[in-house]
């Protein structure tokens, strides 16, 4: 399978505590997006990178989210101290920065509950 | 205001029909303009992909872009039970960052 890989798919944890999802791009995109998704709404941009380089972060982003890609290949998010406001699909995507402009590949998805 | 507004549905047709949905936005700057299928618990995935406007056809699938009235459309021609589900618009400027997306339509297609 040589599609966007997301892991965890599914995560149950309790108000408070921290998480950690991981994204696969393709293996040759350069660019990695982040994106947040409720129920009954479109995704929700929260940051991309270009290589290791994060080019744009949403300012709906607490300081609570990080992300990071530290070799320009794989990418983690992490959210600290987990509020029930988070509870969401996480969702990873990929596209090449020359290529077919702007089309970006979408990972299945990582669910996120906050008990 | 939200940059991008979509018809929200949900729209249920029976088999055969054309389908027709559509989306509308306030961001002079989008130049690239998508539309992505959804199935439930999935992730997006990417159907008609358009530049400026004018129409861009993919088999039964019709992207239409009128930039002048910030409106797009997606046609679906001879529909399919299996052409249901949440299906997207979304947008993006030159700088080919992040897309601003539609909160989607849920079409039904009936046997």
């Amino acid at each position: 399978d040589t599609g966007v890989s997301q892991n965890p798919r599914h995560k149950i944890t309790k108000r408070g505590q921290n998480v950690t999802f991981r994204c696969d791009p393709i293996s040759e995109h350069n660019r990695l997006y982040w994106y947040r998704q409720t129920l009954g709404q479109g995704p929700e941009f929260l940051t991309y990178f270009q290589n290791e380089a994060q080019l744009e972060k949403s300012r709906l982003l607490s300081d609570r989210f990080s992300a990071e890609r530290p070799k320009g290949s794989f990418s983690t998010l992490e959210i600290q101290r987990t509020e029930q406001g988070d509870s969401a699909m996480y969702l990873c995507a990929s596209s090449l920065e020359f290529g077919k402009r702007n089309t970006i590949y979408f990972g299945e998805g990582s669910w996120l509950t906050v008990v | 205001q939200k940059e991008v507004e979509q018809d929200p549905g949900p729209l249920s047709v029976p088999e055969g029909a054309i389908v027709s949905l559509n989306c509308t936005y306030s961001n002079s700057a989008f130049q690239y303009f998508m539309w992505y299928r959804q199935y439930s618990r999935k992730g997006p995935e990417l159907l008609m992909y358009t530049y400026s406007s004018g129409n861009k056809e993919d088999g039964r699938f019709t992207a239409q872009v009128d930039k002048s009235s910030k409106y797009i459309s997606l046609f679906i021609r001879d529909s399919q039970p299996s052409d249901s589900a949440t299906y997207l618009c979304a947008m993006t400027g030159t700088n080919a960052g992040k897309s601003t997306f539609g909160d989607g339509t849920t079409l039904t297609v009936k046997p």
